[in-house]
């Protein structure tokens, strides 16, 4: 148990559905991360958030839409997503944004059919 | 960024010790030296850190190299739980925190 929740664990969806990712952290820190992990591919890095503020984007794609409404808490919202996007999504937190260790989530295992 | 080079894999046995190497001779100044560690169906686990004397922690030791361009990850006496994907990572101090994963080293314990 590593203080970072993320929900649902498992997400099966169709090409044209909407769904959100949910993270929660409590542990107290202030700056959260979305990583992206897919088959046989290193952990990439999509999104920053330092105080509820985006500090870093990765090239994302727009079909993802991340949103930090306070420090604990972190979505990612879906839409029109493809197959290839289909991945583990890991949840991060640290207590700042400068050289310290992130405490990782269990992920949620993403399926786009 | 500077990059870290690792074995793809190695194997150790139970309730030995385990070295496990990371090479990284573009290393600057600035940079800490992370360890991070995935066990199967999990996300990544912080490990230890360093940056230029060795660390001590109750999971693992890190040796650094005087030079730093290369330095090891000591588990003492392995278990079966350590077999995971363990992943050397370079992270400037004060700046963004921006993790570079790459393909780690997959460590297998025999019983």
């Amino acid at each position: 148990e590593t203080g970072v929740t993320q929900t649902p664990r498992h997400l099966v969806m169709g090409m044209t559905n909407k769904k959100s990712l949910k993270c929660e952290q409590h542990l107290g820190h202030n700056a959260m991360y979305w990583y992206k992990q897919s088959a046989k591919k290193p952990l990439e890095l999509m999104f920053v958030y330092n105080f509820k503020e985006q500090t870093e984007n990765n090239s994302v794609p727009s079909r993802f839409s991340p949103e930090c409404p306070n420090s604990s808490h972190l979505f990612l919202h879906l839409h029109t997503l493809q197959p290839e996007d289909s991945a583990l999504y890991l949840c991060a937190s640290s207590r700042g944004l400068a050289g310290v260790e992130q405490y990782f989530g269990p992920g949620t295992r993403l399926t786009v059919t | 960024d500077a990059k870290t080079t690792q074995p793809n894999s190695m194997e150790s046995n139970e309730e030995e010790p385990v070295h496990l190497p990371c090479n990284h001779s573009t290393i600057s100044g600035t940079d800490y030296i992370h360890w991070y560690r995935q066990l199967p169906s999990q996300g990544p686990e912080y490990v230890i850190h360093g940056l230029t004397s060795n660390v001590n922690n109750r999971m693992a030791s890190l040796a650094i190299a005087e030079d730093r361009k290369s330095s090891t990850l000591i588990l003492h006496r392995a278990t079966l739980r350590d077999a995971a994907v363990y992943y050397c990572i370079l992270n400037k101090a004060g700046g963004a925190q921006k993790l570079v994963f790459g393909q780690g080293t997959r460590l297998t314990i025999n019983p």
